[in-house]
């Protein structure tokens, strides 16, 4: 059976730390590892990853996907109380189907 | 920008009635898909579409059904709604292209079934 796992389930740090969140997985047919932020509305896509060792960035946030131990990462440094949010990883397993983890809670205090 | 419309956000019904959630995108998109959000449990999917009236069983169908008669539509029906169908449900759509697996969510339903 297809499983994303992610962790922790829950975090909370103060404005400027750095938060790393995990995500494992185990799938038939890996093509893509996808990691989105939900906030109190839709769930807004932020990476896709398909090939190891290869850092996709985009501002504070960047991820990082490693296909041999079959994980990922995602940071945020420098984090900002607007990066509150459950963030969720998910993973293209077969056609066009998302298996996904149940998610990081990341709360961030000022 | 691609828009995901899910009719109502916030639902209320009672055991035993016909529930009916409509989705809407404007991207023109091959692919819709249905997902249910349980706290721990992520979001687990409960049926998907190719094209219009294709439909194809997601990993959690039972008691779901759906209809695709028009591209841009996609609903989820609760023949008889019950009390662990209480839930926040998500559409999602995505194109049929080299980015068909970037799914777009709607802002999702909280459904309480009474």
């Amino acid at each position: 059976e297809d499983k994303v796992v992610q962790s922790p389930l829950s975090l909370v740090v103060h404005e400027g730390d750095t938060v790393t969140l995990n995500c494992s997985y185990e799938v038939t047919n890996f093509r893509s590892l996808l990691w989105y932020k939900q906030e109190k509305k839709a769930p807004t896509f932020l990476f896709m990853l398909t090939s190891s060792g290869i850092e996709k960035k985009s501002g504070r946030l960047s991820s990082i996907l490693d296909k041999k131990e079959l994980f990922s990462i995602l940071n945020i440094t420098a984090t900002q109380t607007g990066d509150s949010a459950v963030y969720l990883c998910a993973v293209e397993a077969y056609g066009n189907k998302l298996v996904f983890g149940a998610g990081t809670i990341l709360r961030v205090k000022s | 920008d691609v828009k995901v419309t899910q009719s109502s956000r916030y639902l209320v019904k009672r055991t035993g009635e016909k529930v009916f959630l409509e989705c809407v995108q404007d991207m023109d998109h091959e692919n819709m898909f249905w997902y249910r959000q349980d706290p721990g449990l992520g979001l687990r999917l409960i049926y998907f579409s190719y094209d219009v009236k294709m439909k194809e069983k997601g990993d959690i169908p039972e008691g779901y059904s759906v209809s695709r008669e028009k591209k841009e539509r996609f609903s989820l029906i609760l023949e008889s709604a019950s009390t662990n169908q209480t839930s926040m449900y998500l559409c999602a759509s995505s194109p049929d292209d080299f980015q068909r697996n970037i799914q777009y969510f709607g802002a999702g339903t909280r459904l309480s079934v009474l």
